[in-house]
């Protein structure tokens, strides 16, 4: 069954640093999408991505995060300067959007810790 | 009023019961009902979508109320490896992003 990937599974980083996370979605899926979860809370949508341009951000994602389609298959998320508060899940997803109700599915994650 | 909310439980029940879980939205434009588990730091994975006709798979009835803004998750037969955190999601009106509940803990013992 095919299903999104995600690299790496664990990233400690020092406050201020750069950090790229790095998906691999679902190979005929056309939207891709980044939530994080901070440990104890809900999911929370942070940006969608279609058609090699965002289409939608929360106001999470600001001007310290960005997306990138660098090729055919990976797509990834870009923290330039990390806070603490920026420690948590990060979970890539993909989905179909008009094919089966836009139902997405999750990557493993990456945990993102900021000291 | 919360996008959505749900009882955090926990649930704990014996295996074999039937256990019900609740939740209601604020946005009466969603278009989009689905129910996820998420394992502890696990990923959400998807269980089903949710239909205004009611669906079935299995074990599990997703029934959806759009008049109530309210959707259910009814668990028959329990079994100890549905012992997860149950999130309730929904679509945005003009938007795919999901909006997720902070979910329901459910512990099933033998």
């Amino acid at each position: 069954e095919p299903e999104v990937t995600q690299t790496p599974s664990h990233q400690v980083t020092q406050m201020g640093q750069e950090v790229i996370l790095r998906c691999v979605p679902i190979s005929n899926h056309l939207y891709f999408y980044w939530y994080r979860q901070i440990l104890g809370q809900k999911v929370e949508f942070l940006v969608s991505f279609y058609n090699n341009e965002i289409s939608e951000k929360s106001e999470i994602f600001d001007d310290q995060f960005s997306v990138e389609r660098p090729d055919g298959s990976n797509f990834t998320l870009k923290i330039r300067s990390t806070k603490l508060e920026d420690s948590a899940m990060y979970f890539c997803a993909s989905s179909e959007p008009g094919l089966r109700n836009n139902e997405q599915f999750f990557g493993p994650g990456t945990r993102l810790t900021v000291l | 009023r919360k996008e959505v909310e749900q009882d955090p439980g926990p649930f704990n029940v014996p295996e074999g019961a039937t256990v019900a879980f609740n939740c209601t939205y604020s946005n009466s434009a969603s278009q989009s009902f689905f129910w996820y588990r998420q394992d502890c730091r696990k990923e959400p994975k998807l269980l089903m979508s949710v239909y205004s006709s009611g669906n079935e798979d299995g074990r599990f009835t997703a029934q959806l109320n759009r008049a109530s803004q309210y959707i259910s998750l009814l668990i028959r037969d329990s079994k100890l490896s549905d012992s997860a955190t149950y999130l309730c999601v929904v679509s945005g009106d003009s938007s795919y992003k999901l909006i997720f509940g902070s979910g329901t803990r459910l512990l099933v013992r033998p």
